[in-house]
């Protein structure tokens, strides 16, 4: 089974500085897809971005972008400019490429954003 | 913005109780998902279905049940409410392999 680690149960960063959120996964599998969640505050989780494992380059999203090491099995998400609506907790999954549909999560970053 | 719905928000309620959680979304996804999230905000996936008349338990034990009549509407119900089942629940869909997850508000279920 697959698992994923996210080792930071808590961050925090100046407004407009930058900030790497860690997570590590374990998984046999050669074909895979990889996401980061954010849920702010009471309310809904959205999608941050998304990486599949076949493609070398990394995603980005505007201000978010991440560090995927294939090899190393690591998938961290960079934040730049960092604002007062990125607080929130942070989550990091996997999906297997093939058989299931669903995600695996970490246990979750909080990140709080200092004015 | 996903649409896919929640109801209720919040749900206060007494043990031994049944209620039904709804989930319902609009962008035709067969494939939809029931977490519950406990306090330290880990999610743990309960129940699942890849399409009509298709329910499955996920990684957590739970009592509750739940049942996938139509494609757009996915409730959970708990036939006794316990203190224990208080949580945050999420209801997720999904179109399939490499696609997110698009997620409901949530239901905020307190057992007293």
């Amino acid at each position: 089974a697959q698992t994923v680690t996210q080792s930071q149960p808590e961050m925090s960063v100046q407004e407009a500085e930058t900030v790497t959120l860690s997570c590590t996964y374990d998984t046999s599998e050669n074909n895979y897809y990889l996401f980061w969640y954010k849920q702010p505050p009471s309310r809904q989780m959205i999608l941050v971005i998304r990486q599949e494992a076949y493609k070398q380059q990394n995603a980005t999203e505007n201000r978010f972008s991440v560090n995927f090491q294939k090899a190393a099995k690591s998938f961290s998400l960079k934040i730049s400019d960092s604002q007062l609506g990125d607080t929130a907790m942070y989550f990091c999954a996997f999906q297997t490429g093939a058989g299931s549909y669903q995600l695996t999560f970490g246990k979750g970053t909080k990140l709080s954003v200092i004015p | 913005e996903a649409d896919i719905y929640q109801t209720p928000r919040y749900l206060v309620i007494g043990t031994g109780k049944k209620i039904t959680l709804e989930c319902s979304q609009t962008m035709g996804h067969d494939k939809m998902y029931w977490y519950q999230q406990d306090p330290g905000m880990e999610l743990h996936l309960i129940h699942y279905s890849y399409g009509v008349n298709s329910t499955e338990k996920g990684d957590l034990s739970s009592e509750s049940t739940v049942s996938r009549i139509r494609t757009e509407h996915f409730p959970l119900t708990l036939e006794s409410a316990r203190p224990s089942h208080t949580s945050q629940y999420l209801c997720a869909s999904s179109t399939g392999i490499g696609s997110p997850l698009h997620f409901g508000n949530g239901t905020r279920l307190t057992v007293t």
